[in-house]
Order: structure tokens, then sequence, then C-alpha cells
């Protein structure tokens, strides 16, 4: 059963690199999918941060794009994020999911989304 | 960038039939997926591929999507169908998503 765990602090400070890591469970991150970043802010709805590729391939979302780095580690079958110069509009509760991407791209497996709060 | 809207809520009474639309431009040329996100859960993909069903869903789930429009149709709704539904689709190699249909089962 594939399951998706979001992990990395709940509170960051304006200005701050926000960090999180994505572990995958019951599934091989190297086994043919993507592997994506959701966020909701609270109240809100979903918006797209990016997706990766086990070889490296990347997709971001422009809006994101000059602040996001997205890693993967196939050896601890996880996946990470890293947005840099947090203000408060980059607080949202975080979700990672698997991705297919191209024309049929969705999302057919999440993670229960971790709240990562931007506050001084 | 493209955009997709749906209508802020639609209200439905139990065993009754809820339409909720998606419309973006040319969106019938694209694939459409949605989601149902109760809240304080994670989303859950209920429709892809336009009309395709993921396994454990329930057959009262169906969709299509032609010219403009994606529709979402839950038949025979059900208190437990209450929740925020999304449309997605995907444009210049980025995910859209629609801002979210509040389905309220009166």
């Amino acid at each position: 059963q594939l399951q998706l765990q979001e992990s990395g602090p709940g509170l960051l400070e304006p200005s701050e690199t926000l960090s999180l890591t994505c572990a995958v469970s019951g599934f091989s991150i190297s086994s043919g999918y993507y592997w994506g970043w959701i966020r909701q802010p609270p109240g809100k709805g979903l918006e797209w941060i990016g997706n990766l590729y086990h070889s490296g391939t990347t997709y971001y979302n422009p809006s994101l794009e000059s602040r996001l780095t997205m890693s993967v580690d196939t050896s601890k079958n996880h996946f990470s994020l890293k947005l840099r110069s947090v203000t408060a509009a980059d607080t949202a509760v975080y979700y990672c999911a698997r991705a297919l991407t191209g024309d049929l791209a969705y999302f057919d497996y999440w993670g229960q989304g971790t709240l990562v709060t931007v506050s001084s | 960038s493209y955009e997709l809207t749906q209508p802020p809520s639609v209200s439905v009474s139990p065993g009754q039939t809820a339409t909720i639309t998606c419309s973006g431009d040319k969106l019938g040329d694209k694939y459409a997926c949605w989601y149902q996100q109760k809240p304080g859960q994670s989303p859950i993909l209920v429709i892809y591929q336009d009309s395709k069903r993921p396994s454990g869903i329930p057959e009262r789930f169906s969709g299509s999507n032609s010219g403009n429009t994606a529709t979402l149709t839950i038949s025979g709704t059900q208190a437990m169908d209450e929740a925020d539904y999304y449309c997605q689709a995907w444009d210049s190699s980025t995910y859209v998503f629609g801002p979210g249909t509040k389905v309220t089962v009166l």
C-alpha cells in the first residue's frame, strides 16, 4: 500500500527557507512516476508547486520557480522541497503526492499534509 | 496563464443528482480530473482522464468533458459526499486547479 508522509518544521520566520521531505513507502520512487508538491493556504484552494522524476527532471510552477528547488533521494525513497525567502503568503498545508504528468496529468496518492506557518 | 472556473457552491438534496461544472478555454481538448476534499483531510482523486474512476470510488461519481466544460456528476448523492470538489487540468507543462466547489447536501 503506497503511503506518503510529509515532514519538516511547522513554523518559519519571514525570509527563511522552507524545507520539507516526503517519505514514500510501499512503492519505489524510481518506478516510473513523477512526484509532486501541492499546497493549500488556510481556507483556500489548491496550488501546484512542482513535480520531479527520479532522474532529476523537474517541472515547477512559474510563479514559484525562482525560489524553488526540488530533489530526490532514491536510496532513501524520499523527495524534498526547498522554498527560499518565505513570506506570510507561503503559509499553507503542504501536500506531497504521486503524479502522472503530461496529457494525463493527475495526482493519485496524497500524503496527509503538513501545516507550515510563516510568522515573525 | 490557463484558468479554470467553478461555481463556488452547489446544493443538493439527498438522493438527488449534483452537477459540478469546470470551465476553461477548449478544456475539452485536454483531460480533466476531479478531487474530493473533506474538511481536515487530503484530497482524493475521484475522476481522472475525464470519466474514469479510480479503484474504490463509487459508481455514483461520473465525469464528462466537451467543448469548454468538464462536468462531475454525483448521482444519488449521499450525506457523505458533502465536500469541496476541485477540477484540474494540464496546460503548458503546469497543473492547473479550479478554485473549488463546495457541495452541500441539504
